[in-house]
């Protein structure tokens, strides 16, 4: 199985702040990678697809990059709607996996 | 508009079945891949299944492996996981994804004697 892990798995930051955020792979996975944000209480929402492709509807402050193993999600200034939970996802192969996420809250 | 609508959750015993179901909307259900994750309470995503569309093939966690089955009703644009043997390490809120753009709002199954 593909094991992912992200880094950090909390931060607190400032409105207006730049954020970046690491996920990895235990072993290539191409491109096939997929970015989640999640609120308290609320269904996970898609934000980036094929590691790079924004969804529709997606703000443009949001971005990813990467391939094989390392890829990082780009939050170019930060909201206070931003705060949340964000989540990678490897759909590479089965068993498709999720990193542990990462927390991002007011500094 | 894209909606996926879960539905059937709900208290079991362990060693109970249970039947979800997540009605689907605004996009092309037939050709699209879909799957469902959970969310433990106070925990991660983790993967559950999903049901492929390249020969109907089905693929499975290991945790659920055995004794949940993912199954589909084109006709009725409805996805299904059936449950049995629930386990309380089962307890979660079961989301119902076309896996990469759109999420339902989740079903909470609690197994608890």
């Amino acid at each position: 199985d593909i094991q992912m892990t992200q880094s950090p798995s909390s931060l607190s930051a400032s409105v207006g702040d730049r954020v970046t955020i690491t996920c990895r792979a235990s072993q290539g996975i191409s491109n096939s990678l997929a970015w989640f944000q999640q609120k308290p209480g609320k269904a996970p929402k898609s934000l980036i697809y094929a590691a790079s492709s924004l969804q529709s509807g997606v703000p443009s402050k949001f971005s990813g990059s990467g391939s094989g193993t390392d890829f990082t999600l780009t939050i170019s200034s930060l909201q206070p709607e931003d705060f949340a939970t964000y989540y990678c996802q490897q759909y590479n192969s089965y068993p498709f996996t999720f990193g542990p996420g990462t927390k991002v809250d007011i500094k | 508009e894209v909606q996926l609508l879960e539905s059937g959750g709900g208290l079991v015993r362990p060693g109970g079945s249970l039947r979800l179901s997540c009605a689907a909307s605004g996009f092309t259900f037939s050709n699209s891949a879909m799957s469902w994750v959970r969310q433990a309470p106070g925990t991660g995503l983790e993967w559950v299944s999903t049901f492929t569309t390249s020969g109907d093939i089905t693929y499975y966690a290991d945790s659920v492996k055995g004794r949940f089955t993912i199954s589909r009703d084109n006709s009725k644009n409805t996805l299904y996981l059936q449950m049995n043997s629930l386990r309380d390490e089962d307890t979660a809120i079961y989301y119902c994804a076309k896996l990469t753009t759109h999420w339902g709002q989740g079903t909470l199954v609690t197994v608890s004697s």
